[in-house]
């Protein structure tokens, strides 16, 4: 079982903070990265599909970064907004393993 | 409207007994997946279908069965082997299994007494 780590497990912030997490994996052999936003009682949305070493995404106010040599991609959020308060899962997919491999998620809570 | 829909939404069954879960896409998706995700921890993957009537086995497949007999089904049997079956379980479906976003059900939440 391939590890993918998420950082940190949660986070609280206030209104109009800026934020940042880590989804980190194993450097060999990548295919692709995916982040999935999960509202409460909703189904996870996609966010993402990064698959190039120095890949940025952006969608309105957040954003994501691919490091595929050591392992990592942050995603920021400029500016949360409560609407924000989810719980963000990344998925590795790897070229030997066929299948995706999900981090355990970072669950943001922003306050008003 | 495409998706995927999952039912029943909540499902309560005796130590013992297997049941089935339920999982319909009609976004004509050729994978299917079977995620269980427990308290405090990510998605784990339980049974995965690339095509029609072939399935393979995820990190967690010991006490579960699946089948796919046609396209935009993929339902999940939770035996009486899984010796921890309480769980909240996810289907999703993608176009294949490579990079492609995948797309999820509501999800059903089983307990298990």
């Amino acid at each position: 079982i391939l590890n993918v780590e998420q950082s940190p497990q949660s986070l609280h912030v206030q209104e109009g903070d800026s934020t940042n997490f880590t989804c980190s994996f194993p450097s060999s052999n990548f295919y692709a990265l995916h982040w999935y936003r999960w509202e409460t009682a909703k189904s996870p949305e996609a966010l993402f599909v990064m698959t190039l070493n120095g890949d940025e995404k952006k969608k309105g106010r957040i954003s994501a970064t691919l490091n595929t040599k050591e392992g990592y991609s942050y995603l920021y959020i400029k500016g949360s907004q409560p609407e924000d308060s989810a719980t963000y899962l990344c998925a590795f997919y790897n070229t030997n393993a066929g299948k995706s491999t999900f981090g355990d998620g970072t669950t943001l809570t922003v306050k008003p | 409207d495409g998706g995927i829909t999952q039912s029943p939404k909540y499902l309560f069954r005796k130590e013992g007994q297997n049941v089935t879960l339920s999982c319909e896409q009609n976004l004509n998706h050729d994978a299917m997946y079977w995620y269980r995700q427990d308290p405090g921890q990510g998605l784990r993957l339980i049974y995965y279908s690339q095509i029609v009537n072939d399935f393979q086995k995820g990190d967690i497949a010991e006490g579960y069965s699946v089948s796919r007999e046609k396209k935009e089904s993929f339902p999940l049997t939770v035996t009486s082997a899984q010796k921890n079956p309480t769980a909240f379980y996810l289907c999703a479906s993608s176009i294949g299994t490579r990079s492609y976003e995948q797309y999820f059900g509501p999800g059903t939440r089983l307990t298990v007494t």
